[in-house]
């Protein structure tokens, strides 16, 4: 099973900052099967990038994703304030299970 | 409107059986695999398994076969997660999502989710 470590586990950022986020995997990520997803308070996680750096049908291009192998990240270029919420990553690579990382949870500063 | 609709909420005792929902529409329901996901209380998310509504094809996370079952009714366009016993540490916010079958549309990665069921399991 490949081990996603998310890191930090919390970022304080004001609006209108630049946000990264990290996300390491524990063996390489086939073919960049890499996502990224948002969750806010109460809702169900929404797609934002997939193949790693693919955004998903109506995001922002504030959103980005990078990275291949092992080490991937998502960069939020300007936080807006619908952007604090917990992000995660997930691999669905070769074979399940699939996994994901433990989230990064973005708070007003 | 592509959409998957979960069951409500659920509150059971220790020892029950379950069974909850996720129905898609507007889209080839056969073509994307429903994966389930366990969010327990303030914590992260958990891919438990998945299946594949054209054959019923299912893959599991180890630590998750033998206490739930993932079956499907394509004629109806819906999956199901169902425990036979359920346990306290079953409590959860359960959510459905979809990812396609072909390696093409797989690429997408889960696009589509429910809006969750709560499971509450207490004596």
């Amino acid at each position: 099973e490949i081990v996603l470590t998310q890191s930090p586990g919390t970022l304080s950022l004001s609006p209108g900052e630049r946000a990264t986020l990290s996300c390491r995997a524990s063996q390489s990520v086939s073919s960049s099967y890499l996502a990224w997803y948002q969750q806010k308070p109460g809702q169900a996680p929404r797609l934002l990038i997939y193949g790693a750096f693919s955004r998903a049908t109506g995001i922002s291009d504030r959103f980005s994703g990078s990275g291949s192998g092992t080490d991937f990240s998502l960069t939020i270029s300007r936080l807006e304030p619908e952007d604090f919420a917990v992000y995660y990553c997930q691999q669905y690579g070769s074979s399940p299970p699939w996994t994901f990382g433990q989230g990064t949870k973005v708070e007003v500063k | 409107e592509v959409q998957l609709v979960q069951s409500g909420a659920e509150v059971k005792k220790p020892g029950e059986s379950l069974r909850i929902s996720c129905q898609g529409s507007g889209y080839n329901f056969s073509s994307y695999w429903i994966n389930w996901v366990r969010q327990m209380p303030g914590k992260g998310l958990e891919w438990m398994g998945r299946i594949d509504p054209s054959d019923s094809y299912t893959n599991y996370r180890p630590s998750f076969e033998g206490h739930v079952t993932i079956s499907v009714d394509k004629s109806i366009s819906t999956a199901y997660l169902q425990w036979s016993n359920l346990k306290a540490s079953d409590t959860a916010m359960y959510f459905c999502a979809r990812q396609g079958t072909s390696w093409a549309l797989a690429y997408y990665g889960m696009d589509v989710w429910g809006q969750g069921t709560t499971v509450t399991v207490s004596s």
